[in-house]
């Protein structure tokens, strides 16, 4: 049983676009929710995080959004740069990590 | 932060053997973090390897099958024994939680 789903294994963007990436969880016990970004090679490293108790975190380019309701977190990308181009996965927090499949995010100049 | 160093990078290794994959940790831990991700599957937690003690199982991992080492607060080893092809994977180290978790750059194991 998947806790945490990535749904799109691929997504492509045009650089200056927006770039949304979604994930949807079941386990209504998560309490942090984070999203790393994965370039061939290396491991992931952390990008950006929300509190289950918040439905909006900014940071610079990148801001998480929250639904609770839906159980739908994404993150969104702006303007997409081509450095942007990555894995990126989400992961719920509750006790340990639980990570989504990934989805492969290619922006293009 | 943390600069984790691990090895093999990557590996292709016949049916019937063992790999043994090393994690070195620039600073000491507490707690390191076995990774695996299957072809198109998610990053799933192993194990958690705490210094001086035996390591502890997610459901469905268990020690036979992946032995770990931890012999002081900055290395780990993770052993994929008796591999068969659906060992194929990319296995990671971890250590640190949440916003502060930093893994190593991963070992892409192929069986054959």
């Amino acid at each position: 049983d998947q806790q945490v789903k990535q749904n799109s294994p691929s997504l492509s963007v045009q650089e200056g676009r927006i770039s949304i990436l979604n994930c949807d969880y079941t386990n209504s016990m998560f309490d942090y929710f984070l999203w790393y970004k994965k370039y061939p090679a290396e491991g992931p490293t952390f990008l950006i995080s929300i509190s289950s108790i918040k439905d909006k975190n900014e940071d610079g380019r990148f801001t998480v959004f929250l639904n609770k309701s839906a159980k739908h977190l994404s993150l969104h990308i702006v303007p997409s740069q081509p450095g942007d181009s990555a894995v990126y996965f989400c992961a719920a927090n509750y006790g340990k990590l639980t990570f989504g499949q990934g989805t492969i995010l290619t922006v293009h100049p | 932060s943390a600069v984790i160093s691990q090895k093999p990078s990557r590996d292709i290794c016949q049916r019937g053997t063992s790999l043994t994959i090393q994690c070195q940790v620039d600073s000491q831990v507490t707690m390191m973090f076995w990774y695996r991700q299957q072809p198109g599957q998610s990053l799933t937690l192993i194990a958690t390897a705490n210094q001086g003690s035996e390591a502890t199982y997610e459901s469905g991992f268990v020690i036979d099958k992946f032995p770990i080492s931890r012999p002081n607060l900055t290395f780990s080893t993770l052993t994929v024994s008796n591999m068969s092809p659906e060992d194929s994977s990319i296995y990671l180290c971890s250590v640190g939680e949440g916003a502060g978790a930093f893994f190593g750059q991963g070992t892409r194991l192929t069986v054959v």
